[in-house]
């Protein structure tokens, strides 16, 4: 069975530095990855996915995740936190050949001003 | 705009009554979902739907049906609530085929007292 873990709860990083926000996975086959962020009293809007080739991938609002498939690690990043971030991120996945995602419980992310 | 919308966003109920979630989406996606979302539990999948004419159990379907009404009508019903079912609820749709990962209504907030 598929499943995802989101180490942190919490993350705080001030503004203007870089963030990282952890996500590690298992699956049996391979992975489809994704983020999604939740601002407050909103549903979950897609930031980006890994399906296949280049392990850097690139997203919305500025967001990068690498898939490390020897440490099945999708960690999100970001060089330069806005306050404006700070947000409730999930992480996903979902096995190839399967309709379902699976979410991680989620990390809260708190930029500093 | 396209997306998926769901009906009501707040609803209180007592214990024992019956209600019925309403979601339609108009991107013509194969595919829809209910989740809940509790605090440190993420989203949890309760029924989904790969098809117009089917539907399938996900992590915690006691408690709830569902009906897929046709391609863009999704329904969660209660049948007799109970406080533990109080929960944020968001139905999601997505293309298998297109690995685009989901789009996401704007959630119902269920209250069972």
């Amino acid at each position: 069975a598929q499943s995802v873990a989101q180490p942190e709860d919490q993350v705080n990083v001030a503004e203007g530095n870089p963030l990282t926000v952890k996500c590690t996975y298992s699956v049996s086959g391979n992975p489809y990855l994704f983020w999604y962020v939740q601002y407050p009293n909103r549903g979950l809007q897609f930031l980006l996915k890994y399906i296949t080739g280049d392990n850097l991938v690139k997203g919305s609002y500025g967001f990068e995740a690498e898939f490390n498939k020897s440490q099945t690690s999708f960690h999100l990043k970001k060089p330069s936190a806005l306050v404006s971030d700070s947000a409730l991120y999930f992480c996903a996945v979902r096995d190839k050949g399967d309709d379902k995602i699976i979410f991680g419980k989620g990390t809260r992310l708190h930029i500093l001003p | 705009n396209a997306g998926v919308t769901q009906t009501p966003k707040f609803q209180v109920l007592k214990t024992g009554q019956s209600m019925t979630l309403q979601c339609a989406q108009d991107m013509n996606h194969n595919s829809m979902y209910w989740y809940r979302q509790d605090p440190g539990m993420g989203l949890r999948l309760i029924y989904y739907s790969a098809s117009e004419g089917t539907t399938d159990k996900g992590e915690v379907p006691n408690g709830y049906n569902v009906s897929r009404l046709n391609k863009r009508e999704f329904s969660l019903r209660l049948e007799s609530a109970a406080p533990s079912q109080t929960s944020v609820y968001f139905c999601a749709s997505s293309e298998f085929s297109d690995v685009g990962g989901y789009t996401f209504g704007s959630g119902t907030r269920l209250t069972v007292v």
